[in-house]
């Protein structure tokens, strides 16, 4: 059983276009996030929720909304994509800082 | 701020021989984790080892073990008796229970070679 799925895999898309990606977890975690992994390897974090509820939103363009429905689910849309939102994007949860899960990730091409 | 620095880009170990990582960190936290975090080629994010700040002693894992000086504010990884699938990306990380968030330094990438 996958703890953290997240999809797609790999999405390659036009400048301009609107995208999400689907995040959900089966570990019971109260907090879920996004980070971003760029070209450079170096991950930061962008948001985070804690029973739906956001805690973090780390000077995000207004562009990436994240909706999280219930508190296994954190989806991140993104709107008006630009080549500069070419990154793996890793969603992933925990439970008071006793581990983080991480999904498989999804490399973003922006074309 | 908090910040977390691994100052070797890349490293380069001969199979069954000891790597180390270095790690530092900065905070004025007094209670916090660190974390290793292994990404290979696959990209999964695969957690090595977790530290809590307060236990002096160190956290071991099977080949792996940490060198945790809170004083130093220092967090090293051995990895002993490498292996040809230790080959990855690997990231030490931080975090405190106020801000809930992980802080990662900038990698060192290990080549594990025959």
């Amino acid at each position: 059983d996958t703890a953290v799925s997240q999809t797609p895999k790999y999405l390659v898309t036009q400048m301009g276009n609107d995208k999400s990606i689907k995040c959900e977890q089966n570990l019971g975690h109260d907090t879920m996030y996004w980070y971003k992994q760029d070209s450079k390897k170096f991950l930061k974090i962008m948001f985070s929720y804690n029973n739906k509820e956001l805690i973090i939103n780390e000077t995000v363009p207004n562009r990436f909304s994240p909706k999280s429905p219930d508190k296994a689910h954190l989806n991140l849309h993104i709107n008006s994509l630009e080549l500069g939102d070419s990154a793996v994007y890793f969603c992933a949860s925990s439970q008071h800082a006793l581990g983080y899960t991480f999904g498989s990730g999804t490399r973003l091409t922006v074309v | 701020a908090q910040t977390v620095t691994q100052s070797q880009p890349e490293m380069s170990v001969q199979e069954a021989e000891t790597v180390t990582l270095s790690c530092t960190y900065d905070t004025s936290e007094n209670n916090y984790y660190l974390f290793w975090y292994k990404q290979p080629p696959s990209r999964q994010m695969i957690l090595v080892i977790r530290q809590e700040a307060y236990k002096q002693q160190n956290a071991t894992e099977n080949r792996f073990s940490v060198n945790f000086q809170k004083a130093a504010k220092s967090f090293s990884l051995k990895i002993s008796d490498s292996q040809l699938g230790d080959t990855a990306m690997y990231f030490c990380a931080f975090t405190n229970l106020n801000t809930d968030k992980l802080i990662f330094g900038t990698g060192t990438r290990l080549q594990v070679f025959p």
